[in-house]
């Protein structure tokens, strides 16, 4: 049975960049999209971004100047990093599987799979607090 | 980006009577939603995919149903596991994948 464990610092300072890993076990690592999602205290969830074994990634617009998602395939891991955090930044950060379903789409930065989150790691509290 | 707006916001329901909640999306998504259920200090659980699929596990008392942009979450006869907060997402159109705001069905 698949599972996620996440880990990293959970007290930053303002401007600090807030550090993720996700770790699979227990299944395969391709064929598979990986996701950040977040969840502030006492309000709903927010996709961070996804990244797939190739390294292939997409971000939300919202984020997309203060994130990176790696992957580290040889360990079956990845990663999240998130620059110059506020207090809006406060939150349960998710990991969770993306399953492909079959359908999928071209564009020009390459092929795009439809996928459902469909495991997800037990969550990592981040507060964000001078 | 599809905004997902659920209704209501609370649902307040009797343990055997039915819950039903409604999630809309500001165009056209085809098929491609979930519903999650999320309990407090827990992630979210995947329930339904593809907009009416159970996924694995998931008892038939859920069911989902719709496409474009109305669709519906039942719960037949609610349990007392049952009582939570659902949420739908969309993976029809992205980035960014989004989620509706949730609905938190609570003991009347």
């Amino acid at each position: 049975q698949v599972q996620l464990q996440q880990w990293g610092a959970g007290l930053l300072k303002p401007s600090e960049t807030l550090s993720l890993t996700c770790a699979v076990y227990g299944g395969s690592f391709s064929g598979y999209y990986w996701s950040w999602i977040r969840q502030p205290p006492g309000k709903g969830l927010e996709w961070i971004g996804e990244i797939n074994h190739s390294g292939s990634t997409n971000y939300n617009p919202s984020l997309k100047s203060r994130v990176t998602i790696s992957v580290d395939t040889s360990k079956n891991q990845f990663s999240l990093k998130l620059s110059s955090v506020t207090a809006a930044d406060t939150a349960v950060y998710y990991c969770a599987r993306g399953h492909l379903t079959n359908r999928y789409y071209y564009d020009s930065s390459g092929l795009h799979y439809y996928y459902y989150m469909d495991v997800w790691g037990k969550g990592t509290t981040v507060t964000v607090s001078s | 980006e599809i905004v997902m707006t659920q209704s209501p916001a609370t649902l307040s329901v009797s343990p055997g009577e039915r819950a039903t909640l409604s999630c809309r999306a500001s165009q056209s998504v085809s098929s491609n939603l979930a519903w999650y259920q999320q309990k407090p200090g827990q992630a979210p659980r995947l329930l339904i995919y593809g907009a009416s699929t159970r996924a694995t596990g998931i008892p038939a008392r859920f069911s989902g149903s719709g496409s474009g942009t109305e669709f519906t979450l039942t719960i037949s006869s609610l349990q007392s596991e049952d009582f939570a907060v659902y949420y739908c997402q969309q993976y029809n159109n992205w980035p960014p994948r989004t989620f509706g705001q949730g609905t938190k069905v609570e003991i009347k």
